[in-house]
């Protein structure tokens, strides 16, 4: 079945580049997300790809898919402690997760300061 | 403008009994899934709902259940409550429209 890989856990230091990555299995893939989950709360969308782009820059954030390795990462520039939370990628086939997303186990990003 | 509301946000049930937990997505939005997400996991997905119907399922058994009401807002019921139903069920809306979901903040579910 499909599955999504992301290593547990990411140490930087504050004011670094933090760069999170995730693998999948999913050839369908056509959507691609970053989501950003806080202790005790909801999952944030932060960044979506279409399976067709190479690259995404958003502000402090980007995204690079490499559609054939099927490797996706999300690097968040000037790493501040705000940023310390558990950082999920996600694919889905269709638009607005239709046919569900399938999530990795995130990543724990911890800041050192 | 509220984002997608949950309730409750806690509970505590007992092995075999049922649970009822809501969802009311964000205005605008008529597409609502629900995923269950344990402790060190990622969310799985459980189903979604769209004009009142089940359009999609995950793997997930039937004693987990569901409804959209007209208004757009849903429930997730689940049926003879296990120890591993302990978790925390997260809603997301979305319209037909758009290619993102939006997550409410969970109901947190411990099964004893």
């Amino acid at each position: 079945g499909e599955d999504v890989e992301q290593s547990l856990f990411l140490s930087v230091r504050e004011g670094d580049s933090s760069v999170i990555n995730c693998t999948y299995t999913d050839s369908s893939s056509t959507y691609l997300y970053w989501y950003k989950q806080e202790p005790g709360a909801g999952l944030q969308l932060l960044t979506y790809i279409f399976s067709n782009m190479d690259m995404k820059q958003d502000q402090r954030l980007t995204v690079l898919l490499n559609k054939k390795d099927k490797h996706l990462s999300l690097r968040i520039a000037d790493t501040q402690t705000g940023d310390s939370a558990i950082y999920f990628c996600a694919e889905s086939d269709s638009g607005g997760g239709a046919d569900g997303l399938t999530f990795g186990k995130g990543t724990h990003l911890i800041i050192q300061p | 403008d509220a984002g997608v509301t949950q309730s409750p946000t806690h509970l505590i049930k007992t092995r075999g009994q049922q649970v009822t937990l809501r969802c009311s997505p964000k205005s605008g939005h008529d597409t609502v899934s629900w995923y269950q997400q344990a402790l060190g996991q990622g969310p799985q997905f459980i189903f979604q709902y769209y004009e009142e119907e089940e359009r999609q399922r995950g793997n997930f058994p039937d004693r987990f259940s569901g409804h959209q009401f007209p208004n757009y807002s849903s429930e997730l019921n689940v049926n003879a409550l296990l120890l591993g139903d302990s978790a925390l069920y997260l809603c997301a809306s979305t319209s037909q429209v758009q290619d993102v979901l939006t997550f409410g903040a969970g109901s947190r579910l411990t099964v004893l």
